[in-house]
């Protein structure tokens, strides 16, 4: 079956440390995406990238970073100089970015990021 | 960019049929509305989406005013399942990142 897997679904982590999160997708789409939720809001995007070895800055991209070295790969890495890290965290993926209609997001299960 | 209005939260019976109303005052001539919706700790799940015409498919309808300020999703024949929270997202053409998400609304079914 096509679709997007994150691992692992829960991850604990300490403050300082630097944490990766997985992504991946078999759906064959160009266009990746990373979101941030907070308890009772939406999502915010963090990282979008349209195609292999590029990605573009969301809204709140500072103490994350990103790479795009396969079609169906997205990490996402959280860094120390995130300053609220704990979150759910979503990636999706559509068939392209820059399309007229349509080109709806899927998404994978998610990873609880928990920083003590 | 358009930003949408709905209410944070609704009750249905099941088997009834469950109307969740967004408003979307500022939405642009080309700018398309869609639904998702997060059933918890999951991660969303597209629905539908409509630009002037109303939309069916299988899991839903859109129906969206004719000055295209407001739209409404139904759920001809809610189940427990469908408890979750969604989402109503006004999106620019051509700017597929740009989905810009509310709160939503919870869409609890009773038995």
């Amino acid at each position: 079956d096509g679709g997007i897997t994150q691992s692992p679904k829960y991850l604990f982590r300490k403050e300082g440390q630097n944490v990766t999160l997985s992504c991946e997708q078999n759906l064959n789409h160009d266009a990746m995406y990373w979101y941030r939720q907070d308890p009772g809001q939406g999502l915010r995007l963090i990282y979008y990238s349209q195609i292999v070895n590029d990605f573009q800055k969301g809204d709140i991209a500072e103490g994350y970073s990103v790479s795009r070295e396969k079609k169906e790969s997205f990490p996402l890495t959280v860094t120390s100089a995130q300053k609220n890290p704990t979150a759910f965290y979503l990636c999706a993926s559509s068939t392209r970015i820059t399309g007229v209609g349509g080109e709806e997001q899927y998404f994978g299960p998610g990873t609880r990021l928990t920083v003590t | 960019d358009a930003k949408t209005t709905q209410p944070p939260s609704m009750d249905c019976a099941e088997g009834r049929a469950a109307n969740l109303p967004c408003n979307h005052s500022t939405i642009s001539g080309n700018e398309y509305v869609y639904w998702y919706r997060q059933i918890h700790s999951q991660g969303p799940q597209y629905i539908i989406h409509g630009l002037k015409n109303n939309e069916t498919n299988e899991m839903a309808s859109l129906i969206i005013t004719e000055d295209r300020k407001s739209s409404t999703l139904i759920l001809p024949h809610a189940t427990l399942r469908d408890t979750a929270v969604y989402y109503c997202i006004v999106r620019p053409p051509g700017r597929n990142y740009q989905l810009i998400w509310g709160a939503g609304t919870k869409l609890i079914i009773k038995p």
